[in-house]
């Protein structure tokens, strides 16, 4: 069945790091991949997605590319601040379309 | 606009009480999901629904849990006879259209948190 893996954290990284995130899937067919954030004290809102192969995804300075031969969508930020301390979802659409598949989300910690 | 909304925020119960949880989707939006996320979990899927099509109803633990839609409005989700490791934060989330449509973007209320004694 479809499933998620994403790295476990908590990311503790200081201000201006660089960011991955790792994220792989297990798929039938080809499903759309998305990042969600959730901000300490918000709902969980869209990061950014990609729906085919070699598409790069791209908001807020973050990035991720669907990677069909790696089944991988890795996010990455070039220069973290504290600002985006909150934990990440890696998600997946089922074939049907009516289902997000998550995984267990990473905690990221950015310190000034 | 407002966004998705979900009533209560908590909920305490007691372990074989019934519960209902409300969602109210974006004004327009055809497709609702639930989702349930507990601690340390990634969120799980629970129910779809899209317009006045059958429920995808696949993601349900067991016949303790069932929900209703009407039309493209309110949703309730019941949990009957609450057992402790129904304890979790649900989440309901809509979006213009289902499926793998262009506009299947799904908005996130911000949860009730379900603890049962």
């Amino acid at each position: 069945g479809n499933s998620v893996t994403q790295m476990e954290g908590p990311v503790t990284l200081s201000e201006e790091a660089f960011l991955t995130i790792n994220c792989t899937y297990t798929a039938t067919g080809y499903p759309s991949l998305f990042w969600y954030v959730q901000y300490p004290g918000e709902g969980l809102q869209l990061l950014l997605k990609a729906t085919k192969a070699d598409d790069k995804g791209s908001n807020k300075g973050f990035e991720a590319t669907y990677r069909k031969e790696t089944t991988s969508f890795h996010l990455e930020k070039g220069s973290v601040q504290v600002s985006d301390s909150a934990v990440y979802f890696c998600a997946l659409s089922n074939q049907a379309g009516t289902a997000l598949i998550f995984g267990k989300g990473t905690t990221l910690s950015v310190s000034s | 606009g407002a966004g998705v909304s979900q009533s209560p925020s908590n909920k305490v119960t007691e372990k074989g009480k019934d519960v209902e949880l409300r969602c109210d989707p974006i004004s327009g939006h055809t497709a609702l999901y639930w989702y349930r996320q507990r601690l340390g979990q990634g969120l799980e899927f629970l129910i779809y629904f899209q317009g006045n099509s059958a429920p995808d109803k696949s993601g349900l633990p067991s016949d303790r849990f069932s929900a209703e839609r009407t039309g493209e409005s309110v949703s309730t989700l019941t949990i009957q006879r609450t057992q402790q490791e129904d304890s979790a934060v649900y989440l309901c989330a809509s979006s213009l259209t289902g499926g793998q449509g262009r506009y299947n973007e799904q908005f996130f209320g911000p949860g009730t948190r379900l603890t049962v004694l």
